[in-house]
């Protein structure tokens, strides 16, 4: 069974760059049919989704953070990862790893979600 | 950019049927997917291709999608389906996904 898991720290002060990275175990992440994608939730609202990249390096991200992201696949380490630039209070959330299905971009696999506060 | 309109909330009473609608303009032109959350879990996605389901997603859950609406049906609702539900499409025009504001499922 696919298993997906975030890491990263907690707490990122403002103007400082969120980095996260999700550890992929059961499957590999180099397979075509998908991609590996970041979605966030600010406490008590809804999903959004940041962007997704495929092993091979193709990628998309949402237009509204697309100048402040960064993801990245380290096929190496069965990994991808989050780099979200220039944080401010607003980009507060549970930051969930998943795998995205790249016929359809729906996501069957998610990780659990670890919160990311941005605070001084 | 891309909207989707959910209702914040529907209530519903055990066994009965709820109905959760998702308005996005020509969305019955698009692939529609569907989320379940409980809250403090990840989304458990409960339809894909606007109306399969995942393996153990029970037969209860369906989803139509026609013209502005696509809706996801809730047949028998019991105890264990009150949470939230999100609908989701890709933008191709941009190359993105986007996600509805989410409803609250009450099961009274």
């Amino acid at each position: 069974q696919l298993q997906l898991q975030e890491s990263g720290p907690g707490l990122v002060k403002p103007s400082e760059t969120l980095s996260l990275t999700c550890s992929v175990s059961g499957g590999s992440i180099s397979t075509s049919s998908f991609y590996w994608g970041w979605i966030r939730q600010p406490p008590g609202k809804g999903l959004e989704w940041i962007g997704s990249m495929s092993y091979r390096g193709s990628s998309y991200y949402t237009p509204s953070l697309k100048s402040r992201v960064t993801i990245a696949v380290d096929t190496s380490k069965n990994e991808f990862s989050l780099r979200l630039s220039s944080a401010t209070v607003a980009d507060t959330a549970v930051y969930y790893c998943a795998r995205v299905y790249s016929s359809g971009w729906f996501s069957d696999f998610w990780g659990q979600g670890t919160l990311v506060t941005v605070s001084s | 950019s891309y909207v989707l309109t959910q209702p914040p909330s529907v209530s519903v009473a055990p066994g009965k049927t709820a109905r959760i609608t998702c308005g996005g303009d020509n969305i019955g032109g698009k692939t529609v997917h569907w989320y379940q959350q409980k809250p403090g879990q990840a989304p458990v996605l409960v339809i894909y291709y606007s109306n399969d389901r995942p393996s153990g997603i029970p037969e209860r859950f369906s989803a139509s999608n026609s013209a502005n609406t696509a809706a996801l049906t809730i047949n028998s609702v019991e105890a264990a389906d009150e949470a939230d539900y999100y609908c989701q499409v890709w933008v191709s025009t941009t190359d993105h996904v986007v996600f509805g504001g989410g409803t609250k499922l009450t099961v009274l």
